[in-house]
């Protein structure tokens, strides 16, 4: 069982390009969620969906653009990379929202 | 604004003895929270939770105290080991108000000394 599993683990990226971090989960579960991590900020929502075809906006959302189209997957996309965009990024995953979330190990970003 | 606020950001602890974490919240519709470890490389995986219709929540060496008047919980591991070494993060949800989103502290490095 594979759980969460967040491609892929490294990325640098220049200023202005765009990129996808993947995501997906085995666990047939509804609600998925993604955080950035940063030094002394903790981890921050940016967007979630509580089912295929259903997202919305969590605390920091600006520059990053997100779809459901299949209960698995829950792709993050940069639309113009910012050096205040180099993060961790997680994934997450859950029955439904009032249950516990299962994380993916991260994708570390760096932008130039 | 942090509504959900982890004051210090490491502790160290000798082995065998107890770790106290706290964490301070500010949204009184909170009503679920959960803690959360951290090694380094890793994802987040889940500890312990408490729902605000309870005080304390036991599970094994670790428990979970909420003050709802103070809003404040904390996460006690009782003995310390060193395997307990990682940052260890509070997250809160209002389960009530359907709005589907978890806010998590800033997190706190526990360092259990052998």
């Amino acid at each position: 069982n594979a759980g969460v599993t967040q491609t892929p683990k490294f990325q640098v990226l220049k200023t202005g390009q765009s990129m996808t971090l993947q995501c997906a989960q085995d666990m047939n579960h509804e609600y998925m969620s993604w955080y950035r991590q940063d030094p002394g900020m903790g981890l921050r929502l940016i967007h979630y969906s509580v089912g295929a075809g259903i997202t919305d906006q969590g605390e920091v959302p600006n520059g990053y653009n997100v779809s459901r189209s299949t209960t698995e997957d829950f792709p993050l996309r940069l639309l113009s990379a910012a050096p205040s965009q180099t993060s961790v990024y997680f994934c997450a995953s859950s029955y439904d929202y009032r249950n516990i979330q299962y994380f993916g190990a991260g994708t570390r970003l760096s932008v130039l | 604004d942090q509504q959900v606020k982890q004051n210090s950001p490491s502790l160290s602890v000798q082995e065998g003895r107890i770790s106290i974490l706290n964490c301070d919240y500010t949204n009184s519709m909170f009503d679920y929270f959960l803690w959360y470890k951290k090694y380094p490389a890793e994802g987040p995986t889940f500890l312990i939770s408490i729902s605000s219709i309870k005080d304390k929540n036991e599970d094994g060496r670790f428990t979970v105290f909420l003050n709802k008047s103070a809003k404040h919980l904390s996460l006690h591991i009782v003995p310390s080991q060193p395997g307990d070494s990682a940052v260890y993060f509070c997250a809160a949800s209002s389960r009530t108000s359907g709005t589907y989103k978890y806010i998590f502290g800033t997190g706190t490095r526990l360092k259990v000394l052998a």
